[in-house]
């Protein structure tokens, strides 16, 4: 799987949109752009995910740009609930198993 | 309730002793994952399952054993614990394989090995 750059951590204030970055610059034409989050203590939580089109569900938007090599995840009210470490992760389809792997992510934090 | 949960989620044990980690899906999901989570490490797969009796190693088998006897069941052994386990161990399960089936995580499993 191709490997993701992101920010260490960000800052976003409550109510306003927050905007994570990823880069993916290596991503092939059959890789998926996958956003998880983990709030402290549990387990990681599906969010979103698209292959070149953008997405939305009733968690976030997914912005993937022309070329690929990058997207962002759009949380468009941040609220304190939303603190939590934030992974973008590309993913192919193997033909054994299509394992997520892990990297830092990013850190969250959404203030009053 | 309906989804993934794994049992116990606090463990204290010593070196050399056998430990079970329990993940119980109720989705009827083929594809169960067991991750391990160190500070530094992020998430690492331990071993995976794609459907009853068929498992495969991860990136760090070694020291566990998997079995799947039945669909909804994945549990995790360390059948002599080390200190080097101590972690927080998190089950999945995947409808498929494919790229675009995302994986459903438990609440995790903390293990400290004395």
């Amino acid at each position: 799987d191709a490997k993701t750059t992101q920010p260490t951590s960000m800052d976003c204030a409550e109510g306003r949109a927050a905007n994570l970055p990823c880069n993916h610059s290596t991503i092939s034409g059959n890789e998926y752009v996958y956003w998880y989050r983990q709030i402290h203590s549990q387990g990681p939580q599906y969010i979103i995910h698209g292959l070149k089109n953008n997405e939305t569900n009733e968690m976030a938007s997914l912005i993937i740009t022309e070329d690929r090599k990058s997207s962002t995840l759009i949380l468009p009210h941040a609220t304190l609930r939303d603190t939590a470490v934030y992974y973008c992760i590309v993913r192919a389809y193997t033909g054994t198993a299509s394992k997520l792997t892990f990297g830092t992510g990013t850190r969250l934090q959404v203030t009053l | 309730d309906a989804g993934i949960t794994q049992s116990p989620r606090y463990k204290i044990t010593e070196t050399g002793r056998q430990v079970t980690l329990m993940c119980h899906q109720t989705w009827s999901h083929s594809y169960m994952f067991w991750y391990r989570q160190d500070l530094g490490h992020g998430l690492r797969l331990i071993y995976y399952s794609a459907a009853a009796d068929i498992t495969d190693k991860g990136e760090v088998p070694d020291g566990y054993v998997v079995s799947r006897s039945k669909t909804e069941n994945f549990p995790l052994t360390l059948e002599s614990a080390t200190r080097s386990q101590t972690s927080v161990y998190f089950c999945a399960s995947s409808e498929g394989q494919a790229s675009y089936n995302e994986q459903f995580f438990g609440p995790g499993t903390r293990l400290t090995v004395l």
